[in-house]
């Protein structure tokens, strides 16, 4: 399965609302989720199940989204959001898992 | 949850590196695990991941054949033996445990720092 993330760059201002995309090759169902990453950290999950919010996760980010297309949407973007974006298709079985090639969201 | 890497390093191309990861802060033997890895500068990769009993565990078609996950539930501790390495292999890796308990397997949620490995001659 190949997944694909648009767009590559994003560039929003504070307080505005980002909307990122991930497509899959096929359906997934509602097996993906998202996951954040800061220059030299590792990433943190931030959503999966597409729509399911990881425990401390801020209720401004949010995914939607079932078999091939799937968002997430972050309301009001705060100075620690901007970073790295990637979307994770999982088949539990046959195991697979594919990450999107990520979404880089960047101040405007 | 804490994980931690360790056995990174520099490493000729062709050669071997084992990698492990001391897990602390939940039942281990209870979590899938994951390895997941990141090119410099590039995306995120998934490696391989393994059951909380160490009987059951993939691999992705890129290093099939060449790693074996295993994990030592007595010591808290995942590990990646990783053979016959090439330059394509050089990444920061990851472990991470799953974000279910009770052997159900999901995603990759709690993550360690990671560990460098290089290969280059």
């Amino acid at each position: 399965i190949v997944v694909t993330q648009s767009p590559a760059t994003l560039s929003v201002s504070p307080g505005e609302r980002a909307t990122l995309s991930c497509r899959a090759s096929q359906s997934i169902s509602s097996n993906l989720a998202w996951y954040q990453q800061k220059p030299g950290q590792a990433p943190r999950l931030l959503i999966y199940a597409a729509s399911t919010r990881a425990t401390g996760i801020p209720a401004r980010f949010s995914g939607s989204g079932s078999g091939t297309e799937f968002t997430l949407t972050i309301s009001s973007l705060q100075s620690e959001d901007f970073a790295v974006y990637y979307c994770l298709q999982y088949n539990n079985w046959p195991p697979d898992y594919t990450f999107g090639q990520g979404t880089k969201l960047e101040i405007k | 949850v804490q994980l931690v890497e360790s056995g990174g390093g520099l490493v000729q191309p062709g050669g071997s590196l084992r990698l492990s990861c001391a897990a602390s802060g939940f039942t281990f033997n209870t979590y899938w695990m994951y390895w997941v890895r990141q090119a410099p500068g590039k995306g995120l990769e998934w490696v391989s991941h393994i059951n909380g009993e160490g009987s059951f565990s993939t691999y992705a078609d890129s290093v099939k054949g060449r790693f074996t996950v295993s994990r030592d539930n007595a010591k808290n501790t995942l590990y990646l033996q990783m053979n016959s390495l090439s330059v394509e292999d050089t990444a920061v890796y990851y472990c991470a445990r799953d974000i279910m308990g009770a052997d159900v397997v999901v995603v990759p949620a709690f993550w360690g720092q990671g560990a460098l490995v290089t290969v280059s001659s």
